[in-house]
């Protein structure tokens, strides 16, 4: 069964600190790892990764995988009080291409 | 105009009713999903349809039924609703695209009760 573990669960830092969240998982058969960001309601699609070594970058967030030692790291630079909210890693795997999701990492960032 | 609705946002029941979630998508997307998030479990999978023609239960389907009406139509119906089925519920789409795996795209929702 593919499992998907993030940390920490929760985070609370100031504005202008930088944070970076874990995902690590067991999968039968990568296909990919998926960052969503989700705030009040509906997960918003953040990254995709599927190749070891190769940073993803959408301003200040960025994402790389390691797929030997199996996860994920989300990093965040000069964080704002827009950048609070559940950060979820979710893992495709297998035949089915189904997502298996982590339960999140809360992030709260203070002014 | 959003591209994955559902309706209804939010409802309260009571334990024994029948409820029905609809999800509807302006995507073109094949693939439908249904989760429940519920606090410190994260997004479980309920039903998943990859077209009108399939449906398949995900880990949590027990006390769950879908119909897949037409390729942008996908329902969720709890036929005798129970307290813990209380939950926030997803639908979700996405467009498969080849040998690599579909990002899902998510509805706003639906915050259900039942008391």
């Amino acid at each position: 069964e593919d499992k998907v573990v993030q940390s920490p669960l929760s985070l609370v830092v100031h504005e202008g600190d930088t944070v970076t969240l874990n995902c690590s998982y067991e999968v039968t058969n990568f296909r990919s790892l998926l960052w969503y960001k989700q705030e009040k309601k509906a997960p918003t699609f953040l990254f995709m990764l599927t190749s070891s070594g190769i940073e993803k970058k959408s301003g200040r967030l960025s994402s790389i995988l390691d797929k030997k030692e199996l996860f994920s790291i989300l990093n965040i630079t000069a964080t704002q009080t827009g950048d609070s909210a559940v950060y979820l890693c979710a893992l495709s795997g297998g035949s089915n291409y189904k997502l298996t999701f982590g339960k999140g990492t809360l992030l709260t960032v203070n002014p | 105009d959003a591209d994955v609705t559902q309706t209804p946002r939010n409802r309260i029941t009571k334990t024994g009713k029948r409820i029905m979630l609809e999800c509807s998508q302006t995507k073109g997307h094949d693939r439908m999903y249904w989760y429940r998030q519920d606090p410190g479990l994260g997004l479980r999978l309920i039903y998943y349809s990859f077209d009108v023609k399939d449906i398949n239960k995900g880990e949590i389907s027990d006390g769950y039924s879908v119909s897949r009406q037409a390729q942008a139509k996908f329902s969720l119906s709890l036929e005798s609703a129970i307290p813990n089925q209380t939950a926030l519920y997803f639908c979700a789409t996405s467009d498969y695209t080849g040998d690599r795996t579909d990002t899902q795209y998510f509805g706003p929702g639906t915050r259900l009760t039942v008391l």
